[in-house]
């Protein structure tokens, strides 16, 4: 089955532009997750969305939010892009956000470059 | 709150060689703990996983780890290293509330394997 796709793979956008990103779970996965990946901070948890509602929010600023569509897809926005925006973004889908017995699939993530 | 450690940010070994990275937590509830695996310019994915039960997990790849709570350790093993685990390794943690899909992550562990 097809695995978690993140689109678009790679963007490059102005200082304070806006952004969104875009994340289909694998089937059947009801869970999203996103992180942020910098050289110089690591993975950080950003958001968790379950059937549509915000579950869990990392500490990030209120420029970047989330949500989740009926069909379990999520889209990530950063408004008023800055140069530490930079980073690979990743989404992570799993059946259910409790289960110790799922596992989180992580897409290939989203390249994002601020100018 | 939840934290880990990776001790050593590079490590190199021969091939045929064992391979041990480190991996400390914090936590103070009973912990999950994960160990993923990044190629360039990929996503992340799953090595193993522990999630209270047997303290020895086996996971994919020949990897190996073994959960030790009086030592806060969760050490990630290969009796022998095959040029193709060159990668970027990261430890991770969450809780019996979070299953997999809120994890926080080391600062990650480049292996590298000289032929």
């Amino acid at each position: 089955k097809a695995g978690v796709t993140q689109t678009p793979r790679y963007l490059i956008k102005t200082r304070g532009q806006q952004v969104t990103l875009s994340c289909s779970p694998i089937s059947g996965h009801r869970s999203v997750s996103w992180y942020q990946q910098t050289p110089g901070q690591g993975l950080q948890f950003l958001f968790e969305y379950f059937s549509e509602t915000q579950r869990n929010k990392g500490n990030f600023p209120g420029r970047f939010s989330g949500r989740q569509f009926s069909n379990s897809r999520s889209e990530m926005n950063v408004s008023t892009l800055e140069l530490g925006d930079s980073a690979l973004y990743l989404c992570a889908s799993s059946l259910a956000p409790d289960s110790p017995n799922t596992e989180a699939f992580f897409g290939q993530g989203t390249r994002l470059t601020v100018v | 709150a939840q934290s880990v450690t990776q001790l050593g940010s590079h490590v190199s070994v021969s091939e045929g060689a064992l391979v041990l990275l480190r991996c400390n937590y914090s936590s103070s509830v009973p912990p999950y703990l994960f160990w993923y695996v990044q190629y360039p310019n990929q996503g992340l994915q799953l090595l193993l996983k522990y999630t209270s039960a047997a303290t020895l997990v086996k996971g994919i790849n020949g990897f190996e780890a073994e959960f030790k709570k009086s030592e806060t350790s969760f050490h990630l093993t290969k009796p022998s290293a095959h040029m193709s685990d060159a990668a970027e390794y990261f430890c991770a943690v969450s809780g019996p509330l979070q299953g997999a899909q809120k994890l926080v992550f080391g600062q990650g562990t480049r292996l590298t394997i000289n032929p």
